[in-house]
């Protein structure tokens, strides 16, 4: 199974901050990655897929960068919508797997 | 509007079955896999299973091949999950969720129904 490491597990930050999260991969994913943000009781929201698109109607303050390995999810000016917990999932190969997640908060 | 509810959930004792179901609208059914994905209480999310569009590939999570089966009836859009043998790890929030094409990602979340399995 391929393993999904994300780091870090959760992150401090304030209104107007860029943060990023990075989600590395125990082999080769090519950019079947997707990133997703989950809010308390939600279900997971479809935020990024193939590594670096943005599904539509996400803000462009978010983007997703990487390929083979090593990703990251880049969020510019961190608004209070964004309060959440992130997770990274590779779709390359079954069984498909997510990171553990990264939280960030206030 | 793509919409997919979960039923079936509960509180069930360990070594019991339990069946879930997913009905979908808004889309046509029959085209699309659709994935099982659990999220345990305050822990991250697992995927647990898929069946492709025509039923005929099914994919397990290793925790739980052998225990659970994936299903679907496309005459009354509604997608299935049998959970057999059943221990107090799968106790989860059960997420459909719809694929937007073979092999690629889940576009779509049903808003899950959470499994309690306790004595």
């Amino acid at each position: 199974d391929i393993q999904m490491t994300q780091s870090p597990s959760t992150l401090s930050a304030s209104i107007g901050d860029r943060v990023t999260i990075t989600c590395r991969a125990s082999q080769s994913i090519n950019n079947w990655l997707a990133w997703y943000q989950q809010k308390p009781g939600k279900a997971p929201n479809l935020l990024i897929y193939e590594a670096s698109n943005l599904e539509s109607g996400v803000p462009s303050r978010l983007s997703g960068s990487g390929s083979g390995t090593e990703f990251t999810l880049t969020i510019t000016s961190l608004q209070p919508d964004d309060f959440a917990t992130y997770y990274c999932q590779q779709y390359n190969s079954y069984p498909w797997t997510f990171g553990q997640g990264t939280k960030v908060e206030i | 509007q793509v919409q997919l509810v979960e039923s079936g959930g509960g509180v069930v004792q360990p070594g019991r079955s339990l069946r879930l179901s997913c009905v979908a609208s808004g889309f046509t059914f029959e085209n699309y896999g659709m994935h099982w994905v659990r999220q345990a209480p305050g822990k991250g999310l697992e995927w647990v299973a898929v069946i492709s569009y025509d039923g005929t590939d099914k994919y397990y999570a290793n925790s739980v091949t052998g225990r659970f089966t994936i299903s679907r009836d496309d005459s009354k859009n509604t997608l299935y999950l049998q959970m057999n043998s059943l221990s107090a790890e799968d106790t989860a929030v059960y997420y459909c969720a719809k694929q937007i094409a073979v092999g690629d990602r889940p576009d779509y979340w049903g808003q899950g129904t959470l499994v309690t399995v306790a004595s």
